[in-house]
């Protein structure tokens, strides 16, 4: 069974530039959560994607967006970045029946300078 | 306005001793309950979780108290080891596929040899 999977590791940006970050669901999972870590604090859910539908989002603008593919994919884009983007970002995969536990992915370290 | 309350937000155990983390909630139509271990530069983990239809949840050496009533649960690891050492995190969610974790802001664990 593949873990889920994100790229890349780390990334350095400059503020007002646009990111993409990628992750790979879990083997048997259909949606895909992502969520922003500052340091020393827990994950902030950024939205859910199931269907390649956003099915949920938190308390984010509308500058963050993503995508989720046929295969379960999925993508968070950034734009205009600004300092405080500055986190751990973090893709979970789940099965929309079930248990509905959250695996996460090892992450992406985003530092907008 | 914080749903998950988490402390302390830093314990220091000796070896083989019990680590004891609460947490309190505020919204009772929460039905899922995990906890996530966290070691540096990696993504969270599931350790555990319950429903609320359970008191207690006991898998190996890590332990869910579920207290309904108070809006409280608790993870207990017995016999702490220095391996242990991570940041723990609280979260709950309504469930279902619009299942956003909400987190608390998570323990960072140190277990003495």
């Amino acid at each position: 069974e593949t873990g889920v999977t994100q790229s890349p590791t780390h990334l350095i940006k400059t503020r007002g530039q646009q990111v993409t970050l990628r992750c790979s669901s879990q083997s048997g999972h259909n949606t895909v959560s992502w969520y922003q870590q500052a340091l020393g604090q827990g994950p902030q859910f950024i939205f859910q994607y199931y269907r390649e539908e956003e099915n949920g989002r938190g308390n984010f603008p509308p500058r963050f967006s993503g995508l989720q593919f046929p295969n379960y994919s999925s993508e968070l884009n950034v734009n205009a970045l600004e300092l405080d983007d500055s986190a751990l970002y973090l893709c979970a995969s789940s099965q929309n029946w079930g248990p509905y536990e959250q695996y996460f992915g090892p992450g992406t370290r985003l530092t907008v300078t | 306005q914080q749903q998950v309350k988490q402390s302390p937000q830093s314990l220091i155990v000796q070896k083989g001793g019990i680590s004891i983390i609460n947490c309190a909630y505020e919204n009772t139509a929460f039905d899922y309950f995990p906890w996530y271990q966290q070691f540096p530069g990696k993504g969270p983990a599931l350790l555990i979780a319950i429903r609320p239809d359970v008191s207690e949840k006991k898998e190996g050496r890590f332990t869910i108290s579920f207290n309904k009533s108070a809006k409280q649960f608790s993870l207990h690891i017995m016999d702490s080891q220095p391996g242990d050492s991570a940041t723990y995190f609280c979260a709950a969610t309504l469930g279902g596929s619009q299942g956003n974790l909400i987190f608390g802001k998570g323990t960072k664990l140190s277990v003495k040899p």
